[in-house]
């Protein structure tokens, strides 16, 4: 079955981080460019950030430059997306996306996503 | 940064056509992509590069894209269209959103 996986969000105090993961099945992981978007209570759809199949490129939203990284692990075929600093703001359902068309980086669709999970900044 | 509008609500009776817009500057010179999401479902596209339809999508959906403003046309409604629609596009390497637009059919 093609999917994608998300793990990793629960409920986090003020300033702390915390490491989401997405793994995946169904589908070469490593071939495949990955996002992280989020949705926050009752809101719309917010991008966080994007990375490239092979990990040699990425991108974040302004919004958590610097305070949200993207990565991947190909040998493990697991995505990260490490949050630091974590503000009550950050508070909403993070996704895993896989991009639609293999070995491309941009100007692709989105076609494929997980579950989400629920990430709560609160003291 | 690149900003897309969309109307936040539209509502339609069964078996109406719904026509929900977009619009960004020089909208047409992009790609856009439309995702329907359902109530406390996870985002679906329902179409790519304008105007085609991912395998599975009812013919009922359709898109343009020109100018200044892209539409998602749903043809004959049905009640289980109802639900939030959101137009997608790329700024450089970074992906824009637009607010969203909750479809009721009544």
């Amino acid at each position: 079955q093609v999917q994608v996986v998300e793990s990793g969000g629960g409920v986090v105090q003020p300033g702390r981080s915390l490491r989401l993961s997405c793994t995946v099945s169904g589908f070469t992981f490593s071939s495949y460019s990955l996002h992280w978007v989020r949705q926050a209570p009752g809101k719309g759809l917010e991008w966080m950030a994007v990375i490239s199949y092979d990990g040699t490129n990425n991108d974040h939203a302004g919004s958590v430059k610097g305070r949200f990284t993207i990565s991947r692990d190909n040998s493990k075929k697991i995505l990260y997306l490490q949050m630091n600093s974590l503000r009550p703001e950050d508070t909403a359902v993070y996704y895993c996306v896989r991009v639609g068309i293999q070995n491309t980086y941009g100007f692709n669709w989105l076609d494929l996503w997980g579950q989400g999970t629920l990430v709560t900044v609160s003291a | 940064s690149y900003d897309l509008t969309q109307p936040p609500s539209l509502s339609v009776s069964p078996g109406q056509t719904a026509s929900i817009t977009c619009s960004g500057d020089k909208l047409g010179n992009k790609y856009i992509y439309w995702y329907q999401q359902k109530a406390g479902q996870s985002p679906v596209p329902v179409i790519y590069q304008d105007s085609q339809r991912p395998s599975g999508i009812p013919e009922r959906f359709s898109g343009s894209n020109s100018g200044n403003t892209a539409t998602l046309i749903i043809s004959g409604t049905q009640a289980m269209d109802e639900a939030d629609y959101y137009c997608q596009t790329w700024d450089s390497t970074t992906v824009v959103f637009g607010g969203g637009t909750k479809l009721t059919v009544l």
